[in-house]
């Protein structure tokens, strides 16, 4: 079946421009997640939907950064007035719970230069 | 803050060997591990997942647990160029919602 598919792979911005990326996640999975990972670094957190819940935004680095799910599917991470350091390869990732033990599974994610 | 931890290599190991991988973690509330396997440019694939004390084998992957002594270990056996990678460990604590912890993983290089 499909994976968790990302757009655009890639994306060149500059500095104070907002951006979206997007994600459409294994159909069937209730839980997304959004993930980061700079040059050189670990995969860092940025948010959490799962079904209709709140989403769990601990990870958010500023509040230039937001993100939606719309219809418990397709999910917008939104990135106002970039900055350099916001530069990352950012990943999205989807499970069948959001549980315990549950597995998650990653899309190609989308890489952002701000120049 | 919880820590995920692993040595960055590049670890080499010769075709046909055994390449051992280690993580520790700095918390006792854990609940599931993986180990996920990254290629230059790619994303990250689950490769095992382990959620109790002891071994767990996959084909040619095996997964270690400790819990007592916090670390959670991968072994490659008949590594192949094929496996040559970036590992990454990830750990998911009980108390701290859903999402998965990264260490900054480990380099394997498998050569001919």
């Amino acid at each position: 079946g499909a994976g968790v598919s990302q757009s655009p792979s890639n994306k060149v911005t500059e500095k104070g421009k907002d951006v979206e990326l997007r994600c459409d996640p294994i159909s069937g999975h209730t839980a997304l997640y959004w993930y980061r990972q700079s040059l050189g670094q670990g995969l860092e957190f940025l948010i959490y939907f799962q079904g209709n819940s709140a989403p769990d935004k601990s990870g958010l680095p500023s509040d230039r950064f937001s993100a939606e799910r719309t219809g418990g599917s397709v999910s917008t991470l939104t990135i106002q007035r970039t900055q350099q350091e916001d530069s990352a390869v950012y990943l999205c990732a989807s499970s069948d719970g959001g549980w315990g033990t549950d597995t998650q599974y990653f899309g190609p994610g989308t890489r952002l230069t701000v120049l | 803050q919880k820590e995920v931890e692993q040595n960055s290599g590049p670890l080499s190991v010769p075709e046909g060997a055994i390449a051992s991988l280690n993580c520790t973690y700095s918390d006792r509330v854990s609940q599931s591990f993986f180990w996920y396997r990254q290629y230059s440019g790619k994303s990250p694939e689950l490769i095992m997942s382990i959620y109790s004390n002891g071994d767990k084998e996959d084909g040619r992957f095996t997964a270690q647990l400790n819990k007592a002594s916090q670390y959670v270990s991968l072994l490659i056996r008949d590594s192949q160029p094929s496996d040559s990678a970036t590992y990454l460990c990830a750990v998911r604590y009980s108390n701290s919602g859903y999402a998965l912890n990264f260490g900054k993983g480990t380099s394997l290089l498998v050569t001919p």
